[in-house]
């Protein structure tokens, strides 16, 4: 049963510190996406890759937040230094461009809580 | 005006009645549609996906596309109180490699007993 992990699923620390959330997408996807949400603000895209390539990343604060996919297997979304605004729970999904249906598969979410 | 728009909600249906969620998108070289189910504190679990105009049916659920209008729907029939949920609307425009998808804001359904 292939699914998108997310590690830690919980993480709560204090503002200033640095956060690093863990995804390891569904083996063969080629698109990967980093996704916020929170109940003012809904679902807001960060950032996605494809082929590992960033593609876009407008949708992420490029001063703290940063994402890499150092291989095929790992994708990673660091906020340094993290701040209370950034409490939500932070989704990362995969995906097969050009196979349909050309959707997403979400991991279960990291809960972040920045005090 | 949002890309992809949907009523917040909440939206009460009785058990057993047909509850009919609606999704209005702005780009028109719109490809590819999809609805995903988010219960409460859960991530987002696709359950229709529709490409073409007209209705796609899957079990209780059908999907209903309407390009030219720009409208893309979903009916659950029989609706029970496990459908209670967030329902989220995304669409994909065109299919270039940039192209991404886009999701509205959900639409909250209560389906009371």
């Amino acid at each position: 049963d292939a699914r998108v992990t997310q590690t830690p699923r919980h993480k709560v620390t204090e503002m200033g510190q640095e956060v690093t959330m863990r995804c390891q997408p569904i083996l063969g996807h080629n698109t990967v996406f980093w996704y916020r949400q929170t109940m003012m603000q809904g679902l807001e895209l960060l950032a996605y890759f494809r082929n590992r390539a960033p593609l876009d990343d407008s949708g992420m604060p490029k001063d703290r937040f940063s994402a890499e996919m150092p291989d095929a297997t790992l994708a990673t979304l660091k906020i340094q230094p993290s701040e209370p605004r950034d409490s939500a729970v932070y989704f990362c999904a995969s995906g097969l461009q050009g196979v349909r249906p050309d959707t997403q598969y979400f991991g279960p979410g990291t809960r972040l809580t920045v005090l | 005006q949002k890309e992809v728009e949907q009523n917040s909600g909440p939206l009460s249906v009785p058990e057993g009645a047909i509850a009919s969620l609606n999704c209005t998108y702005s780009d028109r070289g719109s490809q590819s549609f999809f609805w995903y189910r988010q219960y409460s504190g859960k991530s987002p679990e696709l359950i229709m996906f529709i490409y073409s105009n007209g209705d796609k049916e899957d079990g209780r659920f059908t999907a209903q596309l309407n390009k030219a209008s720009q409208y893309v729907s979903l009916l659950i029939r029989d609706s029970q109180p496990s459908d209670s949920a967030t329902y989220l609307c995304a669409v994909i425009s065109g299919y270039s490699s940039a192209s991404k998808i886009i999701f509205g804001s959900g639409t909250r359904l209560s389906i009371r007993p």
